[in-house]
């Protein structure tokens, strides 16, 4: 079955501080994986995508990580802002009917 | 470059009526997906068009249909609208379909009362 999970469900952190958020996918045959933001009442906007053969892809204070072998990725955020409090969606793509959204991060960064 | 654009933005209405969204994407994307979204279920897919064609679908009853015109600019309609249909309903347009970068529209947020 064809699914992403992604953990935590939520995260509080503070101001200044890094977090990891994790997504699991089960994509077969796996296309590329999508990190995306999305503030609250707003639509999603991309931060990274990569392909099977991309391990690593930075934008500004966000890495995201993929291992395609145990099918996990991570987005890293480096000195967390007020303006990250968001919830953060991955997005795996298989062949080119399947895309399959996880469920999100609701990441509040607080003061 | 003028964004993705989604009208109305907020919309109630009532049992059994029916709706219609717009959607007119970047200039220049001839690729344009629909998507609902709910707290509980997140974002699913509901359907893709590109050059006026309906691409892919997924899984949602035939109350909801979709069109796109020649100039790339898409709608999408409910029928018999049923609470459980309460969400926010997003478009996202690409060049040239899935595996491209698509970018979101902000949304039209229907309730249903």
């Amino acid at each position: 079955k064809n699914q992403v999970e992604q953990s935590p469900q939520s995260l509080i952190i503070l101001e200044g501080k890094n977090c990891t958020l994790q997504c699991n996918y089960t994509v077969s045959p796996f296309s590329n994986l999508r990190w995306y933001k999305q503030d609250t009442g707003r639509g999603p906007v991309s931060l990274t995508i990569m392909t099977f053969s991309e391990n690593t892809k930075s934008n500004g204070r966000y890495t995201a990580t993929l291992d395609a072998d145990t099918k996990q990725s991570s987005l890293h955020i480096t000195a967390s802002q007020l303006s990250d409090s968001a919830s953060y969606i991955c997005v795996a793509r298989g062949s080119y009917d399947k895309v399959i959204f996880g469920p999100g991060t609701s990441l509040s960064v607080i003061p | 470059k003028a964004g993705v654009t989604q009208t109305p933005r907020y919309l109630i209405k009532t049992r059994g009526q029916q709706v219609t969204l717009s959607c007119s994407p970047i200039s220049g994307h001839r690729s344009v997906s629909w998507y609902q979204q709910t707290p509980g279920q997140g974002l699913q897919f509901l359907f893709e068009y590109f050059s006026e064609t309906q691409r892919n679908k997924g899984n949602f009853p035939g109350r909801f249909s979709g069109r796109q015109f020649s100039n790339s600019r898409s709608e999408m309609n409910v029928s018999t609208l049923e609470l459980g249909d309460s969400a926010l309903y997003l478009c996202a347009s690409s060049f040239a379909g899935a595996t491209y970068e698509q970018y979101f529209g902000p949304g039209t947020r229907l309730t249903v009362t």
